[in-house]
């Protein structure tokens, strides 16, 4: 497909497990971003990437958390000894690298850590 | 620190009445605005959006303003209908530098028939 599409869709797993969230963005899309919504919660950020240049990780909420983007393409989100505050809908967005352009988002994977 | 926020969490109008959606930034070099609608279980997808060279922005019932000295801006919807219940985020970047979508908390807007 032509959208941003992300697996799985849904996740369940226990407490302490370690995770991993794929995104495939847009080809030709450069930027690219991880955001987490928690239950009746905004869009929390997560990591950016941008092209070539180094990620922005500022919004990892702890060390437990990774994301990977290789060649310039798909991304990993790692979710490593996962607690149940983990639980929510992770969501990844691509966009165009030049500025002023709007993100596309994917339907977002659903986490839920019992 | 909320770089943009969105006082409303929820906004409810009837029918064919106007909605208006208010957001509120702090940073002073985001320059690009953008408004994403969200379904239920879905991703949020793109509305509309304003450069900070233009202070209104306007999209068939979608109209986004800008008020650059307030720091704020705003969506208004006209005629408002029942399919338009979701919820809104607003979102900002300093688009010029390349930078990543600061968003707000969101606001539920409900439209009753």
């Amino acid at each position: 497909g032509a959208g941003v599409s992300q697996s799985p869709s849904n996740k369940v797993t226990e407490k302490g497990k370690d995770v991993e969230l794929r995104c495939d963005p847009i080809s030709g899309h450069t930027a690219l971003y991880w955001y987490r919504q928690s239950l009746g919660q905004g869009l929390e950020f997560l990591i950016y990437f941008q092209g070539n240049s180094a990620p922005d990780k500022s919004g990892l909420p702890s060390d437990r958390f990774s994301a990977e983007r290789t060649g310039g393409s798909v991304s990993t989100l790692t979710i490593q000894r996962t607690q149940q505050e983990d639980s929510a809908v992770y969501l990844c967005a691509s966009s165009l690298s030049i500025a002023n352009t709007e993100a596309f988002f994917g339907q977002g994977t659903r986490l839920t850590v019992v | 620190d909320q770089q943009v926020k969105q006082n409303s969490p929820s906004l409810s109008v009837q029918e064919g009445r106007i909605s208006i959606l208010n957001c509120d930034y702090t940073n002073s070099m985001f320059d690009y605005f953008l408004w994403y609608k969200k379904y239920p279980a879905e991703g949020p997808t793109f509305l509309i959006s304003i450069s900070s060279i233009k202070d209104k922005n306007e999209d068939g019932r979608f109209t986004v303003f800008l008020n650059k000295s307030a720091k704020h801006l705003s969506l208004h919807i006209v005629p408002s209908q029942p399919g338009d219940s979701a919820v809104y985020f607003c979102a900002a970047s300093a688009g010029t530098s390349g930078s990543r979508l600061t968003f707000g908390e969101g606001t539920q807007l409900t439209v009753n028939p």
